[in-house]
């Protein structure tokens, strides 16, 4: 079983509409969960970082996170054409030296 | 956040020669890290570099195809020795930020092995 584990997609939405992003971990006890957008032929860039459950807002984006279900997600609302990229979802195990676990990412397209 | 610069930021090389990569962050950090993201793929960690000791790997990867140096808190290289097609990819610099919490990234190096 991956560790971290998200739909690769591709993910198509109208832009205006919400783009929702899923990934699922298994480690029960990460506490540190982090969305990159990487576009193509770049380096990944942060986000959206979250640490508790819940929803955290950040303009457009809102990341969610359920420890219980160990289901973290990524909502951008109001899809702009610039979104289309791929998110990277990344999560710090217990017991590691403090580097990320990746997904495989998901391919969003926003159509305009 | 920190300022990561990393060099070359694409190479094409010949197959059975080696490349260094090297990875300058602006500040001084405990530990580095070096990711291969190869085509259509995600991130793979291939290991972690510690100033003053030696690289820790992980598995898959072994130091005699990856030589790492941590000469001192804020520069590290990563060689990819005796290079085959199958080692194109992207090769990622990567730091923890304040706090050790979220990664920043370096723009990477784009490497075509023919």
């Amino acid at each position: 079983q991956k560790e971290v584990e998200q739909n690769s997609g591709p993910l198509s939405v109208p832009e205006g509409a919400i783009a929702s992003l899923n990934c699922t971990y298994s480690d029960r006890v990460s506490q540190s969960f982090f969305w990159y957008r990487q576009y193509s032929g770049k380096s990944p860039e942060l986000i959206m970082s979250i640490y508790s459950n819940g929803d955290k807002e950040d303009g457009r984006f809102t990341a969610q996170l359920n420890k219980a279900s160990q289901y973290v997600s990524l909502l951008i609302r109001d899809s702009q054409p610039s979104d289309s990229a791929t998110y990277l979802c990344a999560v710090i195990s217990s017991g590691s030296a403090r580097q990320l676990t990746f997904g495989s990412g998901t391919q969003l397209t926003v159509l305009p | 956040s920190a300022v990561i610069s990393q060099k070359p930021s694409r190479d094409i090389c010949q197959r059975g020669t080696s490349l260094t990569i090297q990875c300058q962050v602006d500040s001084q950090v405990t530990m580095m890290f070096w990711y291969r993201q190869q085509p259509g793929q995600s991130l793979t960690l291939i290991a972690t570099a510690n100033q003053g000791s030696e690289a820790t790997y992980e598995s898959g990867f072994v130091i005699d195809k990856f030589p790492i140096s941590r000469p001192n808190l804020t520069f590290s290289t990563l060689t990819v020795s005796n290079m085959s097609p199958e080692d194109s990819s992207i090769y990622l610099c990567s730091v923890n930020g304040v706090g050790n919490t979220e990664a920043f990234f370096g723009q990477g190096t784009r490497l075509t092995v023919v």
